[in-house]
């Protein structure tokens, strides 16, 4: 069972377009992770947001985090071709021993 | 430095044998986890390893997996009597904190296919 749903499932964009991702949880947490997959690879690790924070930058990527919503958004600028690939986010539940993935947004960027 | 690596990068195994994956988590890291990826889903936390104890068993589907680190070092997620269900890619994560809190570091995984 997953508990974090992407939102959309599937995002098709030209070069230089912004991508926004919606990722929603169900249950209380410590913080929320994104993570990057290109295909046949493992994750990477794209930012981390705590609990106590609202938003978060790091490089082109932009995360939000809305804990009375129970969700959050990335937000890739000035998107490139290389940013192709699979976008997970990553909740570990208040006392829990585990990270707990969505179900990804496959990303396309075209150039 | 190196990174996670996980052995062997494909299997194929036939209905009924026994498979063993091995991670080489990176060195020094105190927490490795085994995911299970089902194809065109995210990653399913399987178990966690905190050096070499076991604190967190709850996602093995079932008795037939079974997972060990012997030494708080590399770790072998063994499946028995394979069945086709059982395909998927095994991811494994480590990272230099205790708990999942934190960034962790994964692997390519082992993508096993059971015919």
């Amino acid at each position: 069972s997953q508990q974090g749903e992407e939102d959309p499932q599937a995002l098709s964009i030209q070069e230089g377009e912004n991508a926004t991702m919606n990722c929603s949880y169900k249950t209380s947490i410590n913080n929320l992770q994104w993570y990057r997959q290109n295909s046949g690879r493992g994750l990477v690790h794209l930012i981390l947001i705590r609990s106590n924070e609202r938003e978060k930058h790091s490089g082109r990527l932009r995360v939000t985090l809305d804990t009375s919503k129970k969700s959050s958004s990335l937000l890739i600028t000035a998107s490139r071709a290389a940013d192709t690939a699979s976008y997970f986010c990553a909740t570990d539940p208040s006392g829990g021993n585990k990270l707990v993935f969505g179900a990804g947004t496959i990303l396309r960027v075209k150039s | 430095g190196a990174g996670v690596s996980q052995s062997p990068r494909y299997k194929v195994a036939k209905r009924g044998q026994d498979v063993a994956l091995r991670c080489d988590p990176i060195s020094g890291h105190v927490s490795l986890f085994w995911y299970q990826q089902a194809l065109g889903q995210g990653p399913e936390f399987l178990t966690y390893f905190q050096n070499e104890a076991q604190l967190d068993k709850s996602g093995l589907p079932s008795d037939r997996f079974f997972a060990e680190r012997p030494e708080g070092s590399v770790s072998t997620l063994k499946i028995q009597r394979t069945q086709q269900e059982d395909s998927a890619v095994y991811l494994c994560a480590s990272s230099p904190h205790r708990g999942p809190a934190d960034t962790q570091y994964f692997g390519p995984g082992t993508r096993l296919t059971v015919l």
